[in-house]
């Protein structure tokens, strides 16, 4: 199993730029998550989903849209890329339902400079 | 939500136990705590969770007091590799069988020679 697989790595962008950071697993998992991370500062959610075609949103929604079309992919995308949206982005699954304490699964980011 | 409170920063030498503490005094009944750790800007690594009882597995000890209100990690013998930043976490229960993890800024345990 390859776990939690984020492309790409690393993305450069300018200010109004488009683009979509992918998010697949191999687990069958039906929860996904979507983390961002800065400098000093803990995850915090931006959208997650439990299962196809079931999206809802975290913390930090704004200027990001998700969508969940089959249950091994997620991914985010940004519309108008800003500033501030220069972060680690990081993607997460579990399992759900009687097993709702399972573990988050992580991939291992993508690192986003907005210029 | 329960929320979690953790020192900003711990030293621990090579081979001695680590002892990360937690408070989370706002924990609700059925709020499971969650260890999980960072190393060097990587993905978060799950290290272990419990509801009221003490657990050990391969990678650590938790234990949890009676009142649940406090929990304390335990590495047992310390190494370099486990340098990294410790987040202690309660899981948020959403409303069906949603459920969301809040992570706050952890404990970066520096381990030295």
């Amino acid at each position: 199993n390859a776990g939690v697989t984020q492309t790409p790595k690393f993305q450069v962008l300018k200010t109004g730029q488009s683009m979509t950071l992918q998010c697949a697993q191999d687990m069958n998992h039906e929860y996904m998550s979507w983390y961002r991370q800065d400098p000093g500062m803990g995850l915090r959610l931006i959208h997650y989903s439990v299962g196809a075609g079931i999206t809802d949103q975290g913390e930090v929604p704004n200027g990001y849209n998700v969508s969940r079309s089959t249950t091994e992919d997620f991914p985010l995308r940004l519309l108008s890329a800003a500033p501030s949206q220069t972060s680690v982005y990081f993607c997460a699954s579990s399992r759900l339902g009687s097993s709702y304490n399972s573990p988050l699964h992580f991939g291992n980011g993508t690192r986003l400079t907005v210029t | 939500d329960a929320k979690t409170t953790q020192p900003t920063s711990m030293d621990c030498a090579e081979g001695r136990a680590a002892n990360l503490p937690c408070n989370h005094s706002t924990i609700s009944g059925n709020e499971y705590v969650y260890w999980y750790r960072q190393i060097h800007s990587q993905g978060p690594q799950y290290i272990i969770h419990g509801l009221k009882n003490n657990e050990t597995n391969e990678m650590a000890s938790l234990i949890i007091t009676e009142d649940r209100k406090s929990s304390t990690l335990i590495l047992p013998h310390a190494t370099l590799r486990d340098t990294a930043v410790y987040y202690c976490i309660v899981r948020v229960v959403n409303t069906g069988t949603a459920s969301k993890l809040t992570f706050g800024t952890g404990t970066r345990l520096q381990v030295t020679l």
